[in-house]
């Protein structure tokens, strides 16, 4: 079983519409969930970050994590065709003078206009 | 700030050669970590580099090595090269301290024919 879970897609919805993306995780000692874009043949980039259960929202952005369930998500308000791009979870460790950033596959999602 | 940059940007080997990949962290950061993607993939952890010393290893093979500096830049190295070394390597930094999240840079793409 892979640590990080993530349906890789691709996912297609008009411009405007709410997305949802989804991760699962299996090591309960995971600590941080991350959400990063990467558009094709780029470096991902950060676009979110927790610690706790909850939510936390920046912008059009909210991720939330349920621990309990071990189950991260983001959603995209109002999505624009800009956000077409592929969008990986990740969890982080850090343990014992390192720090584990696992990654889950990546969900390739296409806004159209 | 310059962030994380990588060198160099495209890469074209031929199998059973040789290869160095280079990795100036962003500043502040003094952790190094280094990872594969494979086209439509997650990245995949190789290792990590923490005061000059490798931290952290993923599940690949010896063929892979790495070194810090005391700048905290890296370099990834790569011997024997296999078509299946064929991606994008990413390098991420970070802060061991301060637990600050892992900015990547845009990454070196690597073509083994």
């Amino acid at each position: 079983q892979k640590e990080v879970e993530q349906d890789p897609g691709p996912l297609s919805v008009p411009e405007g519409a709410i997305v949802s993306l989804n991760c699962t995780y299996s090591n309960s000692a995971f600590q941080y969930f991350m959400w990063y874009r990467q558009y094709s043949r780029k470096g991902p980039e950060l676009l979110m970050y927790t610690y706790s259960s909850g939510n936390k929202e920046d912008g059009r952005f909210t991720a939330q994590v349920d621990k309990s369930s071990k189950y991260i998500s983001l959603f995209i308000r109002d999505s624009q065709p800009s956000d077409s791009a592929t969008y990986l979870c990740a969890t982080r460790l850090n343990s014992g003078g390192y720090q584990k950033v696992t990654f889950g596959t990546g969900t390739k999602l296409q806004v159209i206009p | 700030d310059a962030g994380v940059t990588q060198s160099p940007t495209h890469l074209i080997k031929t199998r059973g050669q040789q290869v160095t990949l280079r990795c100036s962290p962003k500043s502040g950061h003094d952790t190094v970590s280094w990872y594969q993607q494979a086209l439509g993939q997650g990245p995949q952890f190789i290792f990590q580099y923490y005061e000059e010393e490798e931290r952290q290893r993923g599940n690949f093979p010896d063929r892979f090595s790495g070194h810090q500096f005391p700048n905290y830049s890296s370099e990834l190295n790569v011997n024997a090269l296999l078509l299946g070394d064929s991606a994008l390597y990413l390098c991420a930094s970070t802060s061991m301290s301060a637990y600050t999240e892992a900015f990547f840079g845009q990454g070196t793409r690597l073509t083994v024919v």
